[in-house]
């Protein structure tokens, strides 16, 4: 079944620590997204890729940086972690104007 | 600048009532529209879509919105509401060959006995 996967669901992790996202969908879509949604927020377009190694940054600055080296696979990584990273993060993945979106990452950094 | 507003961060209704969530928008050309609903700690699934065409919308679990273009509006409503209806939704636009989804900051739905 077509879907578009992201792991962990849930990460807590301390301060300075390296970490990544992963973001993977079976549905052969050249476009991806990644989203930030702070709690009872909006979502933030932070960074999305047009297809492979292609990556452009979103509306909202970031710190992370992601990676297209297969279509079906875009990770995203946060070097060293801060408490300001704490956020839900969410990959999406089109083929025209409609998104689908994963489960998303809930990250913590204590 | 291109944005999506929702107007109502948050709304009750009871079991059974009609619900309206209202989205506008502001765009140099009319938009592709979305409806999206998140229940907690989950990612976004979509309710429907407008792309051209038939101005009122059939989307999933009963849910309909209406396209105006002279209120630049995108509503979206259901006759009668479910308990499981609960959850946040999103009004979202995109447009050009990006594709890049802007969202409202979104309408949390609480549903009463």
């Amino acid at each position: 079944e077509a879907d578009i996967y992201q792991t962990p669901r849930y990460l807590v992790i301390g301060t300075g620590k390296k970490i990544t996202l992963e973001c993977s969908q079976t549905m052969g879509h050249d476009k991806m997204y990644w989203y930030q949604q702070d709690p009872g927020m909006e979502l933030h377009l932070i960074h999305y890729s047009y297809g492979v190694n292609s990556t452009e940054k979103g509306d909202l600055s970031s710190e992370s940086t992601v990676s297209r080296i297969r279509t079906e696979h875009f990770p995203l990584t946060l070097e060293s972690a801060r408490p300001s990273h704490t956020s839900q993060y969410l990959c999406a993945s089109s083929a025209g104007p409609e998104g689908f979106f994963g489960q998303g990452t809930r990250l913590t950094v204590v | 600048a291109q944005s999506v507003t929702q107007p109502d961060i948050h709304i009750t209704v009871s079991e059974g009532a009609s619900l309206e969530l209202r989205c506008n928008y502001s765009y140099g050309a009319t938009p592709y529209l979305f409806w999206y609903v998140q229940s907690p700690g989950q990612g976004l699934q979509l309710l429907l879509k407008y792309f051209s065409g038939d101005t009122l919308v059939q989307g999933i679990k009963g849910f309909e919105a209406e396209f105006k273009r002279s209120q630049s509006s995108f509503n979206l409503r259901k006759p009668s509401v479910h308990w499981s209806d609960a959850a946040e939704y999103f009004c979202a636009a995109s447009s050009g060959a990006t594709n890049k989804l802007i969202f409202g900051t979104g309408t949390l739905l609480a549903v009463q006995p």
